[in-house]
């Protein structure tokens, strides 16, 4: 069965600076889809970034990065010189035939 | 840019009403979906549907839910008699590759049921 697991719940990251959001997932499919979503406080779902699990490189998507990392299944979401507008919820999720999302984060950018 | 909608974007209704949530996806797009997300909890899958069909449904989509295609570019999430439990934000979502492509979520509708 597919799982996907966000373990922080809350993250806080100083204006211009970095910040990882972490993900990790199981599944025995070869073949699947890691994305990202946000969630402003408005509520609706923007798509960031997409990484293939046959994809060789990480994506890259402006100032969002995807950090892939197929053997210890993890696909982290990097987010840099963060803004005020980045504030949000941070969704991960994986496709194999639906999409399973984890329970996401909540990303404050402090000025 | 093309983008999915729905209607309404709040609606109010009381227990034991029938509901019908409306979409439209992005119009090239074959495969759609519908997502619940319970207020302060994850997004969580309904259903998809391709070809006029059901391709695959969650434990959650139950007999009470229903989806349909009714003509060239609405999809339609029916829920026959609405449960305090149904109270959420439902998502419709569509894509053109239903493995390796971006689904695109629609702004949302919001169902308070009374």
């Amino acid at each position: 069965a597919q799982k996907i697991t966000q373990t922080q719940p809350g993250m806080f990251v100083q204006e211009k600076e970095a910040v990882t959001l972490d993900c990790t997932y199981d599944t025995s499919d070869p073949s699947y889809g890691l994305f990202w979503y946000k969630q402003p406080s408005s509520g609706e779902m923007i798509f960031l970034i997409y990484q293939g699990s046959y994809d060789q490189q990480n994506a890259t998507e402006g100032r969002y990065s995807l950090n892939f990392q197929k053997a210890r299944k993890s696909a982290n979401l990097v987010i840099s010189a963060s803004q005020l507008g980045d504030s949000a919820m941070y969704f991960c999720a994986m496709r194999h035939n639906d999409m399973r999302f984890g329970a996401g984060t909540r990303l404050t950018v402090k000025p | 840019e093309p983008e999915v909608t729905q209607t309404p974007s709040h609606q109010v209704t009381q227990m034991g009403q029938e509901v019908i949530l409306r979409c439209v996806p992005i119009s090239n797009h074959l495969y759609f979906y519908w997502y619940r997300q319970i207020l302060g909890q994850k997004v969580e899958f309904l259903v998809s549907f391709y070809n006029n069909e059901i391709s695959e449904k969650s434990e959650i989509f139950d007999d009470q839910f229903s989806v349909e295609r009714p003509d060239g570019s609405n999809f339609t999430l029916k829920i026959r008699s609405t449960k305090l439990e149904d109270s959420a934000m439902y998502f419709c979502a569509s894509t053109d590759r239903p493995r390796t492509d971006t689904q695109y979520f629609g702004p949302g509708t919001r169902l308070t049921v009374l």
